[in-house]
């Protein structure tokens, strides 16, 4: 089974600034035969379901903001919210659908 | 705009079988490459996805629950079910269910199950 792994488990940020949170996989789930990394990005806030951000580890949804953006291939990847928002504050989960499916731990974003 | 509503007993005696229904409107279950799935979350931990079913009626499982878990649908209903026997409290958790296959982008609003005596 592929095991994700998130960093930093929580972290704070000013409004206006950016936040990184990094996962990885214990495994590569970049399919060779497409090019792809199997990754996607969810937000989550209290009390509420998980929201689909971006998949295909960089490509955003519609209707999700621009300031969040996704990188990384192989086991390496960052979602990056540039400037964060007061809304922003969520937990954010890893998701790899590579070989099954699996979820980081999660990555609880605050406001400093 | 595809809505889902899950359903069932809130509470479940330890070595019984957690039944759970979803409800799905605004899209049918039957259409072409549709996928349904679920994903539980315990209290304050990560989510875990169960498995789906899709739009022929095919399942596919989270290994390590195969033996436990049964996913099925009601095309006239426009529902899905869910089945997970011999429940202990490790299977205390928020249950959703969402549409995709590899990926999610519509989900319910969950349904707290709890496990105890």
């Amino acid at each position: 089974d592929i095991v994700m792994t998130q960093s930093p488990d929580s972290l704070a940020v000013s409004v206006g600034e950016r936040a990184t949170i990094n996962c990885k996989s214990s495994q590569s789930i970049l399919y060779s035969s497409n090019n792809k990394n199997y990754l996607a990005w969810y937000q989550q806030k209290p009390g509420q379901p998980p929201k689909l951000l971006i998949d295909w580890a960089s490509t955003r949804k519609s209707g999700v903001p621009d300031r969040f953006s996704g990188s990384g291939s192989g086991t390496d990847f960052t979602l990056t919210i540039s400037s964060l928002q007061a809304e922003d504050v969520a937990v954010y989960y890893c998701q790899q659908y590579y070989s099954s499916r699996s979820f980081g731990p999660g990555t609880n974003v605050d406001i400093k | 705009q595809v809505q889902l509503q899950e359903s069932g007993p809130g509470l479940v005696k330890p070595s019984q079988t957690l039944s759970l229904t979803c409800a799905v409107s605004g899209g049918s279950i039957s259409s072409d490459d549709s996928h349904w799935s679920w994903i539980r979350q315990p209290p304050g931990k990560a989510l875990e996805w169960l498995g789906y079913i899709d739009y022929r009626g095919n399942t596919f499982y989270k290994s390590s629950l195969k033996s436990r878990l049964t996913i099925s649908r009601d095309t006239s209903k426009n529902q899905i079910s869910l089945e997970l026997s011999s429940v202990t409290a490790a299977d205390t958790a928020v249950y959703y269910c969402a549409r995709g296959e590899l990926t999610w982008d519509y989900w319910g609003q969950g349904t707290l199950v709890t496990v105890s005596s």
